[in-house]
This record gives structure tokens, C-alpha cells and sequence, in this order.
């Protein structure tokens, strides 16, 4: 069984940093694509950055790029999410999710496997 | 980036009830459109894939069409589990942008 876990999520001043995890087990984490996506309170979905499984290739949602890392470790089949200069539209339920194919990129990609999500709440 | 724009916002409708939702493209994504179902409280869960194809264990009264720029999901009949929020998203293009949803309540 595929299982997605998060953790790295708390409160956090605005200009702050903070790393998310993502534990991944049940699949060779090796082989898939996975990405972030998040979700204001009481608002929709929105896609954050993808990597690759080889984790060589990463596209960011321009309102984090320069911002945000995506980043793996597929020794330790963890996903991680570096935020940096945290602003208070960051705050968010962020869910880990993986990928159908490896390159993050090919047309027809479709998200199977979601986490339950970690919460950013970013406020002075 | 492509927008994805859902129609209706809302709606509210009765067990049984056949129900409709669209989700526009702003350019041309062939059958690359993918739909979610989503609860409160839980994380997003895939329905259907490719615009038609069902995700395995998802019932039959749930069904996608389109290409091009205009997509629908279709619910045939209407059940308790079914109220939910339903998001599209394309998979043509990175990054892969969700439409704003649309919450299926009771009437």
C-alpha cells in the first residue's frame, strides 16, 4: 500500500523558513515524479513544484520559484520542500503527492497517491 | 500558463439527481484534464483521468468527457458520498493548474 507521510508543518514568522518532508513507502520511490501541492484554508488546490524521480529536473508555480526548493533523497525515499522568506499567502495545508510517470513533465500525468498534508501557518 | 476555469462555482442538488459540472481550458489541452473529488478535512482523490478513463474502485455513475478546451464530469445519480468539492486539472502543460473547484451541496 502506498503511503505518503509529511511532516516539517507549524507556525512560523513571516520572512521565516521552514522544511517539509514527505516519507514515502509501499512503491520504489525511485521510479516516480512527485510534487507538491497546496491548499489554502477554505480555498482550492494549487500546484506547487515537481521533481523528477531521478530528482535532476524541478519546475517551480511562479508564485514560490526563487522561493521554494523541491528536493529528494531517494536513498532515504524522502521528498522534501524547502521554504524560504515564508509570506503570510504561504499559509496552507501541504500535501505530498506522487506522480504517475517519472518526469514530472509528460502529458497525461495524473495524481494517484496523496498525503493527509502538513499545515504552514505563517503570521507574526 | 493555462487557466482553468469550472462552472458552476456551486450547486446544490438532491440524491438522484444527475449532475453536471464543466471546466474550460484556456488553450487547447487535447484530452489531458483530470478530475478530482475532494471532502472536507481529507486530501484530494483521483476520479477520473484523460478527460473519460475511471480510476479503479471509482463507481460507474461517475463519467468524463471532452477534449480540446471544454471538459464535463457527469454524475449520473447522485449519491450521499457524492457531496463533495470537484476540481479539474490539466496535465498538458507544467505547471499543472487546477480550476477553482466546484462544492456539490444538498438542496
Amino acid at each position: 500500500e502506498v503511503n505518503l507521510l509529511e511532516s516539517g508543518g507549524g507556525s512560523i514568522q513571516p520572512g521565516g523558513s521552514l522544511r517539509l518532508s514527505c516519507a514515502a513507502s509501499g512503491f520504489p520511490f525511485s521510479y516516480y515524479a512527485m510534487t507538491w501541492v497546496r491548499q489554502a484554508p477554505g480555498k482550492g488546490l494549487e500546484w506547487v513544484s515537481v521533481i523528477n524521480a531521478f530528482g535532476t529536473r524541478t519546475y517551480y508555480a511562479d508564485s514560490v520559484g526563487g522561493r521554494f526548493t523541491i528536493s529528494r533523497d531517494n536513498s532515504r525515499n524522502t521528498l522534501y520542500l524547502q521554504m524560504n522568506n515564508l509570506r503570510a499567502e504561504d499559509t496552507a495545508t501541504y500535501y505530498c503527492v506522487r506522480d504517475h510517470y517519472d518526469s514530472g513533465t509528460r502529458s497525461g500525468d495524473y495524481f494517484e497517491h496523496w498525503g493527509q498534508g502538513a499545515l504552514v501557518t505563517v503570521s507574526s | 500558463d493555462i487557466q482553468m476555469t469550472q462552472s458552476p462555482s456551486s450547486l446544490s442538488a438532491s440524491i438522484g439527481d444527475r449532475v453536471t459540472i464543466t471546466c474550460r481550458a484556456s488553450q487547447n489541452i487535447n484530452t489531458y484534464l483530470n478530475w478530482y473529488q475532494q471532502k472536507p478535512g481529507e486530501a484530494p482523490k483521483l476520479l477520473i483521468y484523460t478527460a473519460s478513463t475511471l480510476q479503479s474502485g471509482v463507481p460507474s455513475r461517475f463519467s468524463g468527457s471532452g477534449s480540446g478546451t471544454d471538459f464535463t464530469l457527469t454524475i449520473s445519480s447522485l449519491q450521499s458520498e457524492d457531496f463533495a468539492t470537484y476540481y479539474c486539472q490539466q496535465s498538458y502543460y507544467t505547471p499543472r493548474g487546477f480550476g477553482q473547484g466546484t462544492k456539490v451541496d444538498v438542496k
